[in-house]
């Protein structure tokens, strides 16, 4: 079958760092994705990783390992804008749609 | 300027209604989808649709029909409404792209309510 897991919540300070981290077992794979989502609002695109390593786009970065079937998003300089859930999402094959993992809600406090 | 747009954005409705959520993207993509994000925010495919091929999400049940007049367009139908149908309805689109990505963008989303 088709799983991904991430915790379910999450809680950080302004100015910290955080890691999300997300595992998943399914019958292919072609792509990791985080998407970010406010409350209310649709998923918007944070990060792809389809080889292993490290992606970096300004304060987010992702992580992949294949052979582990693992991927983490970091979250540097966190702001009280960045309390949102964050979706991890694998493509099993190409052209198809993606599999969401259930979310991890991030609160930042001051 | 809206990339992926969707209406109605909220529907409140009898159960038993039929309804339809329309949804239109100007990105030129290849392929549209519909999501379904129930109350405990898990977001789930429904259907995934480009000129050539439906592919259905086998636990949606029948009363759900997606209808595409062109490739711009993917417009979600559905028959006599149940209570569980209740949730936040996502459509999204991605390019065919034979570099891999193919990163999807969802629309603001269809809040619908049975009665």
């Amino acid at each position: 079958g088709q799983n991904i897991d991430q915790p379910t919540e999450m809680t950080a300070t302004e100015g910290a760092i955080v890691q999300i981290n997300c595992t998943y077992q399914t019958s292919g794979f072609n792509g990791l994705f985080w998407y970010q989502q406010h409350a209310g609002e649709a998923p918007t695109f944070l990060s792809y990783n389809v080889l292993d390593g490290l992606e970096e786009k300004g304060r987010f970065s992702s992580f992949l390992s294949r052979s582990k079937g693992y991927s983490y998003l970091l979250l540097k300089e966190l702001q009280m804008k960045d309390s949102a859930s964050y979706l991890c999402a694998v493509r099993d094959r190409a052209g198809t749609a993606l599999i969401f993992g259930k979310g991890t809600t991030l609160s930042v406090s001051s | 300027d809206t990339a992926v747009s969707q209406t109605p954005k909220y529907l409140v409705t009898q159960m038993g209604n039929d309804k339809s959520i329309k949804c239109e993207q100007n990105l030129g993509h290849d392929t549209m989808y519909w999501y379904k994000q129930d109350s405990k925010k898990f977001l789930k495919i429904m259907f995934s649709y480009n000129n050539k091929e439906l592919i259905i999400n086998e636990t949606v049940p029948n009363r759900f029909s997606p209808k595409s007049p062109d490739k711009a367009h993917l417009n979600l139908h559905i028959n006599s409404l149940e209570l569980g149908d209740s949730a936040v309805y996502f459509c999204a689109s991605s390019p065919r792209t034979s570099g891999g990505g193919e990163t999807q963008y969802f629309g603001p989303g269809t809040r619908l309510l049975v009665l």
